[in-house]
């Protein structure tokens, strides 16, 4: 079974540009969240898709959002690029139920110049 | 509100010795609690889970964890550390009540084993 696949796995922007990644999930998972992942902030949910409809939202300016497919692939968009938005952007995937774990890609390196 | 506490930013454990990992929760209802480990700039790997029953679970790479209620917490054990155990580990909680299913996480705790 093929695991969560991010793309691209490293990008550069310049501030002012804006960025789309990429997430495929585990293949039969309709659930995919996003976070950001800052030395200083740690880890930082964005948000969460479910059957194409946002199920859960993180604490983040309107630049951030996302979208999910109906093959449950999901996209993420920030916009107008920071320099503070230089981070390592994780996509995870898990099955319906509480009990299930997730499961995650090796994340995007974003840095912002 | 939910949230899950890891007071330790940094533990250091000499190679060979007993390891813990520190995990406390705030959650409404009997939660489920998850470890992951994050090696150098890589994704979270799962490692165990607790969802019911025998308080220990046992999961990857030797590590096992101790769910106890009374004083909330699940904290992440192993018996003899190894230099390779070296990464991130973050703590996290769903709560049954939760219709959203969100999983809230530990700050993450830096594990440093010296040889």
């Amino acid at each position: 079974k093929a695991g969560v696949t991010q793309t691209p796995r490293y990008l550069i922007k310049t501030r002012g540009q804006q960025v789309t990644l990429s997430c495929s999930p585990i293949s039969g998972h309709r659930s995919v969240s996003w976070y950001q992942q800052t030395p200083g902030q740690g880890l930082q949910f964005l948000f969460e898709y479910f059957s194409e409809t946002q199920r859960n939202k993180g604490n983040f300016p309107g630049r951030f959002s996302g979208r999910q497919f109906s093959n449950s692939r999901s996209e993420m968009n920030v916009s107008t690029l920071e320099l503070g938005d230089s981070a390592l952007y994780l996509c995870a995937s898990s099955s319906q139920g509480l009990n299930t774990e997730a499961f995650f890609g090796q994340g995007t390196r974003l840095t912002v110049v | 509100a939910q949230s899950v506490a890891q007071p330790e930013d940094q533990v250091n454990v000499a190679e060979g010795n007993p390891l813990t990992v520190k995990c406390t929760y705030s959650v409404s209802g009997n939660p489920y609690l998850f470890w992951y480990v994050q090696y150098p700039n890589r994704g979270l790997q799962f490692l165990l889970k607790y969802i019911t029953g025998d308080n220990l679970v046992k999961g990857s790479y030797g590590f096992e964890a101790e769910f106890n209620k009374s004083q909330t917490s699940f904290h992440l054990k192993k018996p003899s550390a190894l230099v390779s155990d070296s990464a991130l580990y973050f703590c996290a909680v769903r709560a049954p009540m939760d219709s959203n299913y969100q999983l809230i996480w530990g700050a993450g705790t830096k594990l440093i084993i010296k040889p």
